[in-house]
């Protein structure tokens, strides 16, 4: 059963708009959270994270929410530019240190 | 070089054949993860170590699927008798601890069983 759900498989943005992607989580006792973009054939390389005592982190156009009263994580981009465009995957990891991760969201910011 | 790397990158075989997958981490990384992600769906997770030990086996999707580390190093992911629905990219990834730190990706091997 799938722990971490990225519901919308793709989103398409015009450059210089944001980008909000969401991630939903059924694990209240997850404890870290992180946010990985994915171009094709490369590995996922890590974008942002948020641990579970705070509720928001930014770190330049990248933003990560946490609202943990409804197990939801969204990474805002903004603004958006076509190299963004990657496949996101949500991550969030457990008290035993496993890591549980989204389907993934391909963005397309077109230019 | 000073990413996590893996071998081979492309591997094609046929439908009852063993495969092992290679893995080398970043030097000094005493945690490694597996997983994998076929088409369409996302990250699994199969498998990871602390050191050489493997505290939990339970992602691993059948008895078909094994796992070793030696030295704290390399890691061999082992798929016996492979079926179709084997065919994946599996990843592995590296990091400092299974503590509060990231995980390093290596670029995956893309797995095809006919």
């Amino acid at each position: 059963d799938q722990q971490v759900k990225q519901n919308s498989p793709s989103l398409s943005v015009q450059e210089g708009r944001i980008s909000i992607l969401n991630c939903d989580y059924t694990n209240s006792m997850f404890d870290y959270f992180l946010w990985y973009k994915k171009y094709p054939a490369e590995g996922p390389t890590f974008l942002i994270s948020i641990s579970s005592i705070k509720d928001k982190n930014e770190d330049g156009r990248f933003t990560v929410f946490l609202n943990k009263s409804a197990k939801h994580l969204s990474l805002h981009i903004v603004p958006s530019q076509p190299g963004d465009s990657a496949v996101y995957f949500c991550a969030a990891r457990s008290r035993g240190g496993q890591f549980y991760f989204g389907t993934g969201t391909s963005l397309t910011v077109i230019p | 070089g000073a990413g996590v790397s893996q071998s081979p990158s492309n591997k094609v075989t046929e439908k009852g054949k063993d495969v092992e997958l290679r893995c080398d981490p970043i030097s000094g990384h005493t945690a490694l993860y597996w997983y994998r992600q076929s088409l369409g769906q996302g990250l699994e997770f199969l498998i990871y170590f602390q050191g050489n030990s493997a505290p939990d086996k339970s992602g691993l999707p059948s008895d078909r699927f094994s796992a070793e580390r030696t030295g704290g190093s390399v890691s061999t992911l082992t798929i016996q008798r492979t079926q179709q629905e084997d065919s994946a990219v599996y990843l592995c990834a590296s990091s400092l601890g299974t503590s509060l730190t990231l995980q390093y990706f290596g670029p995956g091997t893309r797995l095809l069983v006919l």
